[in-house]
């Protein structure tokens, strides 16, 4: 069955770098666009990133635009998400997901979800 | 800041029937973009119970029904069971935001 197992995260002092892994399996990896969603401890889910199947085109929410980077590598079937800048409010788990295809990409859901990494943004 | 509104939580006695509101504006639900629900145990992978608002995933019980109307959607658990107690989200596109895919605020579901 589909899976997606995440990896990288960790803690990072305010104003740091972590790169986040996400290892895809058991489908078909480059033909697939994939999101990253987070969460905040007591909070509820935030849709983070989106990057299309072939890596043209990504897309960002505006709590992350320009500190956040999606990127992919189809070769090995992963997918990162390079987090510059961060801030205590950055502190979540992060989950990797494949997007659903809807008829248009505005309806696209997620699905399979990794288990998450957890991030923790503190001095 | 979810703009889609969940009530916090919902409760029910075994085999009971429950549903979840999902309330968004004119700029999201209300544009006519489709509505999906998950179901997340903390700790665990979120799982997709509900695509396009009404299609359910191969493996998915039929006890879970998906609609929407307007600017909200809703999600019926019939014959509540135990493992059913979870916290439940809805999610869809919003585009007065850049354009982003939002999530609702989740709901707690509790099995009396």
């Amino acid at each position: 069955q589909m899976q997606l197992v995440e990896s990288g995260g960790g803690l990072v002092q305010p104003g740091g770098s972590l790169r986040l892994s996400c290892a895809a399996s058991a489908f078909n990896f480059p033909n697939s666009g994939m999101h990253w969603v987070r969460q905040a401890p007591g909070k509820g889910l935030e849709w983070v990133a989106f990057i299309r199947y072939d890596g043209t085109n990504t897309y960002y929410a505006d709590s992350v635009k320009g500190r956040f980077s999606i990127f992919r590598d189809n070769s090995k079937s992963r997918l990162y998400l390079q987090m510059n800048l961060l801030r205590a409010e950055d502190t979540a788990v992060y989950y990797c997901a494949k997007s659903g295809s809807g008829v248009q990409p505005a309806d696209n859901w997620f699905d399979p979800w990794g288990q998450g990494t957890l991030v923790t943004v503190s001095s | 800041q979810s703009v889609l509104t969940q009530p916090p939580s919902v409760s029910g006695a075994p085999g009971q029937r429950v549903t979840i509101s999902c309330t968004g504006t004119s700029s999201n639900i209300g544009a006519g973009y489709d509505v999906h629900w998950y179901q997340h145990l903390p700790g665990t992978a979120p799982k997709l119970l509900i695509y396009g608002s009404t299609n359910r995933p191969s493996g998915v019980p039929d006890r879970f029904a998906g609609s929407k109307s307007g600017t909200s959607a809703s999600l019926a658990i019939t014959g509540l069971q135990a493992e059913d107690e979870a916290d439940y989200y809805c999610q869809s596109y919003d585009r007065s935001l850049s354009g982003s895919y939002v999530f609702g605020t989740g709901t707690k579901v509790t099995v009396l």
